[in-house]
């Protein structure tokens, strides 16, 4: 199956801070998604993104296919920000999502 | 947007006891449903796929007689933890998507966060 990276894995901002998450993807994907885990550990929907770009108020992300990563951007962060990011990927056939180990992002007031 | 229900969120049981964990589709149907397992600070780990009216399909050193799963229906799908020890602690989580869409978006519940003493 196909392997997952993101960076970094874990990101500190102030209230109001802007950031990018990476999301590196060893084989092409047909099916990619972003996904925050809030602290009572709920999985939020973010995105399903296995190519171009996309915007959700505060939040867009793009993938770019041919090179095997996806970006989330966050700007003017706030403190319910926080928590675990994931992409998750699924390559060919394959019907399984494959995660990466997250980034935990912390925003201070 | 697709509502996945997952009962109970936490349960605490005594060493050698069965536990069940019921995920539910509340507004569409779903052939194929996913469980995984969580560790503390940890990414979803695969467990299991629950595939409706047939045997579910498990992962690579997931033991099938300690996690039984069914998948009764096309709105329900259980994992019964067997025989609980404090090693099966543990975070777990089932996932759905819509059948018959194209996309395949998978929708997570809640979690169920298992304590065995």
């Amino acid at each position: 199956g196909i392997q997952v990276e993101q960076s970094p894995p874990d990101l500190i901002l102030q209230e109001g801070a802007n950031s990018t998450l990476r999301c590196n993807f060893s084989d092409s994907v047909n099916n990619l998604q972003w996904f925050h885990q809030n602290p009572w550990g709920q999985l939020i929907n973010l995105f399903y993104i296995p190519s171009g770009t996309k915007q959700n108020g505060r939040l867009s992300a793009t993938t770019v296919a041919t090179e095997r990563y996806s970006l989330l951007y966050i700007s003017s962060s706030q403190t319910t920000d926080s928590g675990v990011y994931f992409c998750a990927g699924k390559g060919g056939s394959n019907y399984k999502l494959t995660f990466g180990k997250g980034t935990l992002l912390t925003v201070n007031p | 947007g697709a509502v996945v229900s997952q009962h109970p969120s936490r349960v605490i049981c005594k060493s050698g006891t069965s536990v069940k964990i019921e995920c539910r589709s509340l507004d569409f149907q779903a052939t194929t449903m996913f469980w995984y397992r969580q560790f503390p600070k940890k990414s979803l780990m695969l467990m299991a796929t629950s595939n409706e009216g047939s045997k579910a399909t498990y992962e690579q050193g997931v033991e099938k007689d300690k996690f039984l799963i069914n998948h009764a229906s096309l709105t329900l799908s259980t994992l019964t933890v067997t025989s609980a020890h404090p090693e099966d602690s543990s975070f777990y989580i089932c996932s759905a998507g819509e059948a018959g869409l194209a996309k395949n978006i998978q929708y997570f519940g809640a979690g169920t966060r298992l304590s065995v003493l």
